[in-house]
């Protein structure tokens, strides 16, 4: 079975760009969660979409901006990068919005 | 603010030895203590988990000690393997259904043959 999909694997952006991450969860899941990993960091949450609603949101400016597609898929996007947006950003999917599978990560650069 | 604070950063170990990672943390609404693994290059795995009114529970070689009056919590690898190599999270949330968890910062264990 397959597990949660994201894509791109690894991309470098330049400073000020915007850029948009993918999430397909697993079968028959209809939660996703949004998580940021720095080098040598914990993950921090980032976003949860349940159903296609938000239903929480962690302590990110408003540059990044999440959504959740009817076949429950989903895209985080990230305006106005900066340096310090460079990290891991995990994708995690749930059937019932706690029990979360990760997926294995977008390693974003910014230059 | 980390309100889960893990230690050590990282730890060599012989293959047979036991590896400790230690946790605590302050929130005491915090009912749900997972740990996870993470390989390079993959996403975190759950590994096992315990809720405050067990002070130990135990899967396979996994051990994690909690100790509630302290808010602290402990995660023991018994005889240790070459494949138990990779970083460890612990984490913390408000209840088994609650979707946010609050990591720490994660300990690199490394088990030498």
């Amino acid at each position: 079975d397959a597990g949660v999909t994201q894509s791109p694997t690894h991309l470098i952006k330049t400073r000020g760009q915007q850029v948009t991450l993918r999430c397909s969860p697993i079968s028959g899941h209809k939660s996703v969660s949004w998580y940021q990993q720095v080098l040598g960091q914990g993950p921090q949450f980032i976003f949860q979409y349940y159903e296609k609603e938000e239903r929480g949101r962690g302590n990110f400016p408003d540059r990044f901006s999440a959504r959740q597609f009817p076949n429950y898929s989903s895209e985080l996007n990230v305006n106005a990068l900066l340096l310090g947006d460079s990290a891991l950003y995990l994708c995690a999917s749930s059937p019932r919005g706690y029990g979360y599978t990760f997926g294995s990560g977008t390693r974003l650069t910014v230059v | 603010q980390q309100q889960v604070k893990q230690s050590p950063q990282s730890l060599i170990v012989q293959k047979g030895g036991i590896s400790i990672i230690n946790c605590a943390y302050e929130n005491t609404a915090f009912d749900y203590f997972p740990w996870y693994q993470q390989f390079p290059g993959k996403g975190p795995a759950l590994l096992i988990a315990i809720r405050p009114d067990v002070s130990e529970k135990k899967e396979g070689r996994f051990t994690i000690s909690f100790n509630k009056s302290a808010k602290q919590f402990s995660l023991h690898i018994m005889d240790s393997q070459p494949g138990d190599s990779a970083t460890y999270f612990c984490a913390a949330s408000l209840g088994i259904e609650d979707y946010k968890l609050s990591f720490g910062a994660g300990t690199t264990v490394t088990v030498r043959a």
